[in-house]
């Protein structure tokens, strides 16, 4: 069972590029979110989706775009990197409800030079 | 503004003893209250959770102690095994479980 999948693991881009970092569920989740890590931060919601062509923006949702047309895929588009957003992303999904634990997937590093 | 304040940054026992982690959030909406614990490499995962409806969960050798009227929660390892060294995450949600409020994490050195 594959769980949460994140693609690529490691990405160095420059500033101004843009790119698409992919997140895959196998587990027939409705929620699925992203979040970033920073150091001394902890982990800040971007956007977050709580059903196929339904998205939302969370806490810090500026210079990314989602977009929801599977259950499965969730992916997180950077239009014009910059050095701020260098970071580690995490993909998480979920069943609807209270309580629902969230499952994460292991991460992509982004360096944006 | 960070709602869920976490401390210490980091924390260094020795095997055996008692590690102790704690938070204070200030959004009384929230009701759900999760333990994520992260190894180098890899995603957060969950490790206890708990709702304000009662005081204290245990599990194995993790126990959640809960204070409303303070709203405070801390994370007890007991026992603490240098297995157990990792980096653990505070987080809070309101009504429901998808939109998660992070502490600023916990790196915890458990000495052999």
């Amino acid at each position: 069972n594959a769980g949460v999948t994140q693609t690529p693991k490691f990405q160095v881009l420059k500033t101004g590029q843009s790119m698409t970092l992919q997140c895959a569920q196998d587990m027939n989740h409705e929620y699925m979110s992203w979040y970033r890590q920073d150091p001394g931060m902890g982990l800040r919601l971007i956007h977050y989706s709580v059903g196929a062509g339904i998205t939302d923006q969370g806490e810090v949702p500026n210079g990314y775009n989602v977009s929801r047309s599977t259950t499965e895929d969730f992916p997180l588009r950077l239009l014009s990197a910059a050095p701020s957003q260098t970071s580690v992303y995490f993909c998480a999904s979920s069943s609807p409800g209270n309580n629902q634990p969230q499952h994460f997937g292991d991460g992509t590093r982004l360096s944006i030079l | 503004q960070q709602q869920v304040k976490q401390s210490p940054q980091s924390l260094i026992v020795q095997k055996g003893g008692i590690s102790i982690i704690n938070c204070a959030y200030e959004n009384t909406a929230f009701d759900y209250f999760p333990w994520y614990q992260q190894f180098p490499g890899k995603g957060p995962a969950l490790l206890i959770a708990i709702r304000p409806d009662v005081s204290e969960k245990k599990e194995g050798r993790f126990t959640i102690s809960f204070n409303k009227s303070a709203k405070q929660f801390s994370l007890h390892i007991m026992d603490s095994q240098p297995g157990d060294s990792a980096t653990y995450f505070c987080a809070a949600s309101a009504v429901s479980g998808s939109r998660l409020t992070f502490g600023e994490g916990t790196q915890l050195t458990v000495n052999p």
